[in-house]
């Protein structure tokens, strides 16, 4: 049974461009959280999703980000026109419900 | 809005030594998790509670509900546990799916 599974672990893109961080959660696994770790600081909830449906984005930016679970393939973070200061590692979980959550490698994301 | 606060920040110990690692937070909750990260790497889930004490291996950790605490034990430790431990706590209530993070803990084993 493989772990989370994210893509890419690392990813440059130039400032105005477009990050599509990708996140397959384990099997079985309907519930997929993504956190975002900025540079010296702890992680923070972003978003919370469940199959084709949003449950709870109060931690995500209002503008340029977006999160989608489908009903087939990977949960996408996107985050658009992208700048400097959304350089950080965003880690992607999953759970089979309220049980406990199972964290992916991480995606490294820089801007320059 | 729960506060999570973990000390030391930084802790560097020789090999061999028995480390123990604090969390303490705010509000009511349902479970706690000790996470675990090496530089540049994932996140590996180490413990999950609610009560009592785990072990596994040469980790201990137990929590305290009444006093709000719980700390993580590492024993005969090694310069491959070297890495930030992370304290985690889920809420209980409404929200209770959203993990509050506390700074981490920076440790450095010697050899």
């Amino acid at each position: 049974n493989a772990g989370v599974m994210q893509n890419p672990r690392h990813l440059v893109r130039r400032r105005g461009q477009e990050a599509r961080l990708r996140c397959s959660p384990m099997k079985g696994h309907s519930h997929v959280y993504w956190y975002r770790q900025l540079p010296e600081e702890g992680l923070k909830f972003m978003v919370y999703l469940q199959k084709e449906n949003i449950i709870d984005e109060s931690g995500m930016p209002k503008e340029r980000f977006s999160a989608e679970f489908p009903k087939e393939g990977p949960s996408i973070l996107r985050i658009q026109q992208v700048v400097r200061g959304d350089s950080a590692a965003y880690f992607c979980a999953s759970s089979p419900g309220k049980g406990e959550a199972f964290f992916g490698q991480g995606t490294r994301l820089t801007v320059v | 809005k729960n506060e999570v606060e973990q000390s030391p920040q930084n802790l560097t110990a020789q090999e061999g030594e028995f480390i123990t690692i604090n969390c303490s937070y705010s509000v009511g909750i349902s479970a706690l998790h000790w996470l675990q990260q090496h530089p540049g790497g994932g996140i590996v889930s180490l413990f999950m509670l609610s009560s009592g004490k785990k072990k596994h291996g040469r980790l201990i950790a137990t929590i305290n509900i009444q006093e709000k605490h719980s700390s993580l034990h590492i024993t005969a430790s090694h310069p491959r546990d070297s890495a930030v431990y992370i304290c985690a706590v889920r809420n209980s209530g409404a929200g209770s799916y959203q993990l509050t993070f506390g700074k981490g803990t920076k440790l450095s084993v010697i050899p």
